[in-house]
Order: C-alpha cells, then sequence, then structure tokens
C-alpha cells in the first residue's frame, strides 16, 4: 500500500529555517499537505501543493516537491518558539480520497 | 458552522461499554472521513462518506465499529464493546469535494479502561 516516510525528530535555533522532508510511494498522489499538531490539539492545515506544481510559497512557508524523487519539504523560514509541534506530510490517491500520513516530525524549537 | 465540530471533547469507557462520539462538518461540505490516531502518531483511516452516503468504508474494523451521516444531524462514529486497543483520539475531516482539501476538527480523545 501507499507509504509516507518522515523523520520523527528536528531541533533548530529561533530565526533559524527548518527543514522537515517527506517521502512517499504513491506516483498517483494528486495533492500532498502539510499539516500541524501542537500538544494536545486537532490538525491544523498548513499548506498543501497541488502534483503538478513543485513549488508553493506562503508567507514564512516553502513548500517543494520534486515528483520523479517522489520528496515533499516544507521550509519555515525565521523559525518561532511557537513553531513547536509535530508536522504531519500526507497525500491522498487519485481515486481514493482518504489522507495517508506520515509519523509526524516533532520540530523543538530552541529560544 | 466555519469549522468541524467534534463532541465530546474527551470520552471515558469501561471495557466492554459503547463509545459514540458525533462530529458536525463544515457547512456546504458534502464529504466527512474519520481517522483514528493511536500512540506513536499514527494515523489510520476508517470510513468516510459522501453527504449521507457511506463512500469508502476499508478502513473500518468488521466488528463493533459502525458509523452513520443522516440529514440534518451531526455524523456519528459509535464503537460496541469497546476495548483496550480502541483507546485514541478519534478526528473528523470534512472537504467541500472529495478530492478536495480536508479540515479536521479538534478530536475526540476516547480512554477506555
Amino acid at each position: 500500500g501507499e507509504d509516507v516516510e518522515q523523520s520523527l525528530f528536528l531541533s533548530v535555533r529561533e530565526g533559524d529555517s527548518s527543514v522537515i522532508n517527506c517521502t512517499y510511494t504513491d506516483s498517483s498522489s494528486t495533492y500532498l499537505y502539510w499539516y500541524k499538531q501542537e500538544p494536545g490539539a486537532g490538525l491544523q492545515l498548513l499548506t498543501y501543493i497541488f502534483s503538478n506544481m513543485d513549488m508553493k510559497q506562503d508567507q514564512r512557508l516553502t513548500v517543494l516537491l520534486n515528483k520523479k524523487d517522489k520528496h515533499l519539504s516544507l521550509r519555515i523560514a525565521d523559525t518561532q518558539t511557537g513553531d513547536s509541534a509535530i508536522y504531519f506530510c500526507a497525500e491522498n490517491g487519485a481515486g481514493s480520497y482518504q489522507l495517508t500520513f506520515g509519523k509526524g516530525t516533532k520540530l523543538s524549537v530552541i529560544p | 458552522g466555519e469549522e468541524v465540530a467534534q463532541t465530546p471533547k474527551h470520552l471515558v469507557r469501561g471495557e466492554g461499554q459503547k463509545a459514540k462520539l458525533y462530529c458536525a462538518p463544515i457547512k456546504g461540505h458534502s464529504y466527512v472521513f474519520w481517522y483514528q490516531q493511536v500512540l506513536k502518531n499514527e494515523f489510520k483511516f476508517l470510513i468516510s462518506f459522501q453527504n449521507e452516503n457511506v463512500f469508502d468504508e476499508t478502513g473500518m474494523p468488521k466488528e463493533r465499529f459502525s458509523a452513520k451521516c443522516l440529514p440534518n444531524s451531526p455524523c456519528s462514529l459509535e464503537i460496541q464493546a469497546t476495548k483496550l486497543e480502541d483507546s485514541a483520539v478519534y478526528f473528523c475531516a470534512s472537504s467541500s469535494l472529495g478530492t478536495d482539501t480536508q479540515y479536521f476538527g479538534p478530536g475526540t480523545r476516547l480512554t477506555v479502561l
């Protein structure tokens, strides 16, 4: 079945950039998503990218998609302590509306 | 409403008891999805609806789990005879189209003792 992989932990200093990486196996993915989950909270949609795009920028967030390598990344510029959370990569394959999630990357921001 | 609403926020049940969770999708959204998040942050898809019709139930356990989306009522997920391994956070999401962005509710944390 489809699989989405992420590294589990990332630690950065406040003000630096964070890059969270994700790989997926489903070549028919139509959309790829980044969600943020703070402790005890729900999932907040951060951004998404359509599979025929290779980059999307939204304020401090930049998403890069390498469809050939099935690699997705999320860059957070000027990382703040409020960015500390777990970040989930997710995809939905063509013909399948359900989302397949990675296990999440826990981002810790050091003041 | 403008957000997906889920109730209750927390639910505690003794093993063998019934648990019922509710979800109100964003107004105008036709699709509702249920996911289970267990320890270690793993998400498992359970079931989806298109309006009141089951769209995809490939993730639903064959026994004890059932779900409904009836007109003019919140959607519900029911677990008969809960087991310890049912302890998880259950998230509901809705989207306007099946392929569209899914917006998640705050989740219901089910603890089975």
